[in-house]
């Protein structure tokens, strides 16, 4: 069975700190893939990254930034010098290939930044 | 391209009422997924579709049916409304993973209702 553990509940910062997201997950398949995606106060679900599990290069873009380690089955994800249009909840997701395309949510971690 | 929408944005059932979700997408994506988000319990799948005329049942399907007539879209219906269905629905759509497709989720707007 596929799970997906968002351990940290809420993260509060203050502006321009580092704020990283923990996800760990558990498969038995070895071919997987994991995804993030961002709940802002308005609502909506907005997709950021999607990795595969071949594919451990972590990846930086602007203030956020990925890191992808099989061996200890976590898929992590820092927001650097945040800014409170960053305050949303973050959930991670993995979908494997036998899964007909559906994906298991984590619970999502609650990130608040203050000015 | 709008992506993926839903109708209605909002709505108030009194219990035992009855209702259909539209949920609409204009990506040509094979899969499409019902959701429900309720606080602290993250988005649990309702329904799911894998082709037009298919449909599945996901973790949560009790009080819900579903129909894909047509591959773009895909309905959620509440026979009989109940308070424990006031929820924030959400629709998505992705494409076909075995066909080279990324098998991302694309989210609509979401529905949120309210069952008194």
């Amino acid at each position: 069975a596929q799970k997906v553990t968002q351990a940290q509940t809420e993260i509060s910062v203050v502006e321009k700190e580092d704020v990283t997201l923990d996800c760990v997950y558990e498969t038995r398949d070895t071919t997987y893939y994991l995804f993030w995606y961002k709940q802002p106060p308005s609502g909506e679900l907005v997709f950021l990254i999607r990795r595969n599990s071949f594919d451990e290069q972590n990846e930086i873009s602007g203030r956020y930034s990925w890191n992808f380690q099989k061996s200890t089955s976590s898929f992590n994800f820092t927001i650097t010098a945040s800014q409170v249009v960053d305050s949303a909840v973050y959930f991670c997701a993995l979908r494997t290939t036998d899964s007909w395309g559906k994906f298991q949510f984590g619970a999502g971690t609650q990130v608040v930044v203050t000015p | 391209n709008a992506g993926v929408t839903q109708t209605p944005k909002f709505r108030v059932l009194k219990t035992g009422q009855s209702m259909t979700l539209l949920c609409a997408q204009d990506m040509n994506h094979e899969y499409m997924f019902w959701y429900r988000q309720d606080p602290g319990m993250g988005l649990r799948l309702i329904h799911y579709s894998v082709a037009e005329g298919t449909t599945a049942k996901g973790e949560v399907p009790d009080g819900y049916n579903v129909s894909r007539l047509k591959k773009q879209n895909f309905l959620l219906g509440l026979e009989s409304a109940a308070p424990s269905q006031t929820s924030v629905y959400f629709c998505a759509s992705s494409e076909r993973q075995n066909r080279g497709g990324t098998g991302t989720q694309y989210f609509g707007p979401g529905t949120r209702l309210t069952v008194l």
